[in-house]
């Protein structure tokens, strides 16, 4: 079954402590994204990539990192998260942001505390 | 740059009323338009999508949605709603002007509530 993994999720976490919240996606796909859903904002990306070692910021990205160095894996991490970081996040996958279906996760909430 | 707006962040109809769920876009090329449907504690998946071809879209649970160029609107309908369609319904926009750099754009979602 085709499919977009995350892991975990729910996360309640302190200030301050790393945290990495992974995503792996079945379908070969090249492209890859993070988004962040908050109330009366929908989602907006933090950060996408187009194929492995190939990542650029989105349109939130401060206080983010990612990785891809399979194609299959693009975790996302959080070096020292804050409060204005509760949110729920999703991870995609596409063949092309174009004018193909992207595919999400479940979702992860996370609440900073 | 590209950009959607979805005027109403919530809508409520009765069951069996006419579903309207408006979407407005902005591309400085022609565009890619997508629905996408979040049930509670889901993700998105995609309800239909708009690829140049034909104006009228149909997509899955009976939904369709309209392209309209003079409009730049790309509006969801469906004849007759049903409970199972309380969702929160995202459009989004894609295009190719920044190739290489594509993306795909959300709008603010609106929250369907079907009232029986």
């Amino acid at each position: 079954e085709a499919q977009v993994t995350q892991n975990p999720r729910y996360l309640i976490t302190v200030t301050g402590k790393k945290l990495t919240v992974t995503c792996s996606q079945n379908m070969n796909h090249e492209y890859m994204s993070w988004y962040r859903q908050d109330p009366g904002l929908g989602l907006r990306q933090i950060y996408y990539s187009m194929n492995v070692e190939v990542t650029d910021k989105g349109d939130v990205p401060e206080g983010y990192k990612v990785s891809r160095k399979e194609k299959r894996n693009f975790p996302l991490i959080l070096e020292s998260p804050s409060p204005n970081q509760t949110s729920l996040y999703f991870c995609a996958s596409s063949l092309s942001w174009v004018d193909t279906e992207a595919f999400f996760g479940q979702g992860t909430r996370l609440t900073v505390v | 740059a590209q950009s959607v707006t979805q005027l109403g962040s919530h809508v409520s109809v009765s069951e069996g009323a006419l579903v309207l769920l408006r979407c407005n876009y902005s591309s400085s090329v022609p565009p890619y338009l997508f629905w996408y449907v979040q049930y509670p504690n889901q993700g998105l998946q995609l309800l239909l999508k708009y690829t140049s071809a034909a104006t009228l879209v149909k997509g899955i649970n009976g939904f369709e949605a309209e392209f309209k160029k003079s409009e730049t609107s790309f509006h969801l309908t469906k004849p007759s709603a049903h409970m199972s369609d309380a969702a929160e319904y995202f459009c989004a926009v894609s295009d190719r002007s920044n190739f290489g750099n594509e993306k795909l754009t959300f709008g603010t979602g609106t929250r369907l509530t079907i009232i029986p």
